[in-house]
């Protein structure tokens, strides 16, 4: 079964808005959750990752905000741009994120910032 | 660093044909993965290697795929014989099995099954 469940499936934002992608786990294990930016053609690309021991981590306009209570995690694009146009996924995993504790993905969602 | 090298980027082949995809990681990355994307089924996990040996291949969908990784600098996925439904966009990625460095994607395979 998917171990990470993302919403909404596809995003469509007007130049300067805000991008929220929401994700959902049900494994009390994981213990890394990051996200992945994905361009046409292109593999997908490690955008911020966040554990659960903060509630919210900030990279330039992206932020992640964590609920270890709810089991979910969201990333803000603020000021979204239309270079943002991509699909961006997820992820969770055990294990502090090392290979010893796979990455699991959600579905993906794309995001559209039309200028 | 010229980053995870993956070939052909687009391969397109005949029904019941073999189909090898290659793999060159980041050098120092001790762990690979091959990954499948598709519209339907999103990113999925087919096998993943630490230090070239085969951990985890319970996503390997038949056995007609099969992986190999003879060194850590290379590794191949297998499909023999091709099927339509095998199309799609195959990822290989590297990472160090310890700290969190993230995976690196390749650009990918684009297979069509005609």
């Amino acid at each position: 079964q998917q171990q990470v469940k993302q919403s909404p499936q596809s995003l469509i934002v007007q130049k300067g808005g805000i991008s929220i992608i929401n994700c959902a786990y049900e494994n009390t294990a994981f213990d890394y959750f990051p996200w992945y930016q994905q361009f046409p053609g292109k593999g997908p690309a490690l955008l911020i990752a966040i554990r659960p021991d903060v509630s919210e981590k900030k990279e330039g306009r992206f932020t992640i905000s964590f609920n270890k209570s709810a089991k979910q995690f969201s990333l803000h694009i603020m000021d979204s741009q239309p270079g943002d146009s991509a699909t961006y996924f997820c992820a969770a995993s055990k294990d502090g994120g090392s290979t010893l504790g796979r990455l699991y993905f959600g579905r993906g969602t794309q995001l559209t910032v039309w200028p | 660093d010229a980053g995870v090298i993956q070939s052909p980027r687009h391969e397109v082949t005949e029904m019941g044909q073999e189909v090898t995809l290659r793999c060159k990681p980041i050098s120092g990355h001790n762990s690979l993965f091959w990954y499948r994307q598709t519209m339907m089924r999103g990113l999925e996990l087919l096998i993943y290697f630490n230090n070239n040996v085969p951990i985890d291949d319970s996503g390997m969908p038949e056995d007609r795929f099969s992986a190999k990784m003879p060194n850590a600098s290379f590794s191949t996925l297998k499909i023999q014989p091709s099927e339509p439904r095998d199309s799609a966009v195959y990822f290989c990625a590297s990472s160090r099995i310890q700290g969190t460095y993230g995976y690196t994607f390749g650009s990918g395979t684009r297979l069509t099954v005609v």
